[in-house]
């Protein structure tokens, strides 16, 4: 059956960066794009972007250019989302969600001096 | 970017029926969008009920449906139980870009 399991929570001070890890099983990887999305405490759903895990070329929303980064290592079945210079307003629950539904459980990433 | 909105909030009796309907500032919405539907209770992940509009998983209870209903996406839940309260977001997809309905907290009461 279709997996996606992440990386667990992570705190972490402001400027510094983060990578939350999302391991993939039970399809073949390259198959299927992977998005990533964000959920701040309290508040609804936002996408990040997402990144064809076939040619893995990345696609980021509008907010998300820059500090925000994909990456796949295609060899274990995982994709990486990493927040470089990060900030309060960081703070949240990132998932990544393979296409047609699949979500990962979340990683709580809290920014905080 | 369109906004795709949604009813802050809905009240079904239990085994009652509701529907909760996703529209988009940039006109109908087709299943071109390719709308999803998820439900998310206090603490945990989403979970995807419904995507390209209509389709089920197997883990998606028999009394959910998705449409397309008047130019919006909709959900339809017939026969409410308590355990559905929770908040409820749909999807629609632009040219690969999604974007996120604000959610509907769905009471049972």
């Amino acid at each position: 059956q279709v997996q996606l399991v992440q990386s667990g929570s992570e705190l972490k001070k402001p400027g510094a960066s983060v990578r939350v890890s999302c391991k993939a099983s039970g399809y073949t990887f390259s198959e299927y794009s992977m998005n990533w999305v964000r959920q701040a405490p309290g508040q609804g759903l936002e996408w990040v972007g997402w990144i064809n895990t076939n040619t893995g070329n990345p696609t980021y929303a509008q907010g998300f250019t820059g500090r925000f980064v994909f990456s796949l290592d295609t060899s274990v079945t995982m994709a990486y989302l990493q927040i470089s210079s990060l900030e309060a307003e960081d703070t949240a629950v990132y998932y990544c969600v393979r296409n047609k539904g699949y979500w990962g459980q979340g990683t709580l990433v809290t920014v905080s001096s | 970017q369109a906004v795709v909105s949604q009813e802050p909030s809905l009240t079904v009796s239990p085994g009652g029926t509701v529907t909760l309907t996703c529209d988009s500032s940039a006109g109908a919405v087709t299943s071109g969008h390719n709308p999803y539907w998820f439900q998310q209770k206090p603490g945990q992940a989403p979970r995807t009920l419904i995507y390209d509009t209509t389709n089920k998983y197997s883990w998606t209870p028999a009394r959910f449906s998705g449409s397309l209903l008047g130019g919006r996406a909709a959900l339809t839940l017939s026969g409410a139980q308590p355990e559905d309260e929770a908040d409820y977001y749909c999807l629609l997809s632009y040219s690969g870009a999604w974007v996120f309905g604000g959610g509907t907290k769905l009471t049972v009461l």
